[in-house]
């Protein structure tokens, strides 16, 4: 079945890096995504990696992609309070929806 | 270039009531999908339309329908409303036909059923 995976909360220090991961079960997806969303807002694109693709940067952000193991990580270099969010990866099914994690959130202390 | 927009931002309606939701896709977007977030939880799929009709359809019944116009705005109609229909509804919109049908996100609407 479809299921996308995440931890629940993550809390770092102003300036760390900090590593959201999360699993997907379906392997014919084409590309997966990092939203964020802030408390009452929609959500905002990130950033996304092709499928077959190992790694991708984006400035602070690097994603990388472990087909085999179906599992990607979303690191933030230099977190900054802005970065407080909640964090939703995201699988594109063959039909065109999203299927997305639960959402991790991110506590950023200064 | 616009962005998403959805209308309205809040709602309070009653159980048993109909509601209608709205939303305009980005310039250049031909598709439009609907989720829907309980509060805590990852957005759920509804349904996708993609010139002017279904496109694909998430675990959701029949109660809630939609509408796609020519100019790609979208409309989410929820009938017989039920407590559990509470939560933020959002629409995305995307581009069909390239390799890359990214989605965009609007800012969505907090329905609050009592």
């Amino acid at each position: 079945g479809e299921d996308v995976e995440q931890s629940l909360f993550l809390s770092v220090r102003e300036g760390d890096s900090s590593v959201i991961n999360c699993t997907y079960t379906d392997s014919s997806s084409t590309y997966l995504y990092w939203y964020k969303q802030e408390p009452g807002a929609g959500l905002q694109l990130l950033t996304y990696i092709f499928s077959n693709m190992d790694m991708k940067q984006d400035q602070r952000l690097t994603v990388l992609l472990n087909k085999k193991d179906k599992h990607l990580s979303l690191r933030i270099a230099d977190t900054q309070t802005g970065d407080s969010a909640i964090y939703f990866c995201a699988e594109s099914s063959n039909t065109g929806k999203l299927i997305f994690g639960q959402g991790t959130t991110l506590q950023v202390k200064p | 270039e616009t962005g998403v927009t959805q209308s309205p931002t809040h709602l309070i309606k009653t159980r048993g009531q109909q509601v209608t939701l709205r939303c305009s896709s980005q310039s250049g977007h031909n598709t439009v999908s609907w989720y829907q977030q309980a509060l805590g939880q990852g957005p759920q799929f509804i349904f996708q339309y993609y010139r002017e009709e279904e496109n694909g359809r998430g675990n959701f019944p029949p109660r809630f329908s939609g509408l796609q116009f020519p100019n790609y705005s979208s409309e989410l109609n929820v009938n017989a409303l039920e407590l559990d229909d509470s939560a933020l509804y959002l629409c995305a919109s995307s581009y069909s036909g390239g390799a890359l049908d990214t989605q965009y996100f609007g800012p969505g609407t907090r329905l609050t059923v009592l």
